[in-house]
């Protein structure tokens, strides 16, 4: 089994719907990541949490927001989903215990469509 | 600027070559440099991580950094057709996100 799944692998939703893309991990790391990837602009930061209770954000966070509901579970949300939001969304997982620094962990990626 | 900038290529060699891969970044902050590969529409996986200026190598695989002049690269020997994929340098700081380059595009001929 994968360590880092993303649900829904694919979604196409209409402008203005409100729309959750869920992450979870076997992993057992404590911090997780929202990305998104766009051609040519690469992979961007959205949002990151340290733990269920410490929430931050990233480079591009207008328009998103996330919950940490445990230690495993991190949901990325568009409460009013615009058409230049349509991207190919991964979640990412680390380890705080790793002395040497913060390698992450993708999951699979959920191709989001905004009609 | 990027932070990070990576020739989004395509790179076309022949199989059994030698290739390098390379990146540039600004930020005097970051402190660690990774290497993900991506195949078509799957998630990025970790290649390479170096803390520090230097080399590092796995198999067919050398990370090697230059902190002087912000360089970092990936060579990659004995190149295969199952190597053709998207390259993404990324570099970073404490436990903030990873900044990434935009990739390279590398097809190995057969």
């Amino acid at each position: 089994d994968a360590d880092v799944t993303q649900t829904p692998r694919n979604r196409i939703t209409k402008t203005g719907k409100r729309i959750m893309l869920e992450c979870s991990q076997t992993k057992g790391h404590d911090r997780m990541y929202w990305y998104r990837q766009d051609p040519g602009l690469g992979l961007r930061l959205i949002y990151y949490s340290f733990d269920v209770k410490d929430i931050n954000k990233g480079e591009i966070s207008d328009g998103y927001s996330v919950s940490r509901q445990a230690q495993a579970k991190f949901s990325l949300s568009l409460e009013s989903a615009i058409p230049n939001q349509t991207a190919l969304y991964f979640c990412a997982t680390s380890d705080s215990l790793r002395t040497s620094g913060n390698e992450q962990y993708f999951g699979p990626g959920t191709r989001l469509t905004v009609t | 600027q990027k932070e990070v900038e990576q020739d989004p290529g395509p790179l076309s060699v022949p199989e059994g070559a030698i290739v390098s891969l390379n990146c540039t970044y600004s930020n005097s902050a970051f402190q660690y440099f990774m290497w993900y590969r991506q195949y078509s529409r799957k998630g990025p996986e970790l290649l390479m991580y170096t803390y520090s200026s230097g080399n590092k190598e796995d198999g067919r695989f050398t990370a090697q950094v230059d902190k002087s002049s912000k360089y970092i690269s990936l060579f990659i020997r004995d190149s295969q057709p199952s190597d053709s994929a998207t390259y993404l340098c990324a570099s970073g700081k404490g436990a903030d996100g990873l900044t990434f380059g935009k990739g390279t595009h590398l097809i190995i001929q057969p």
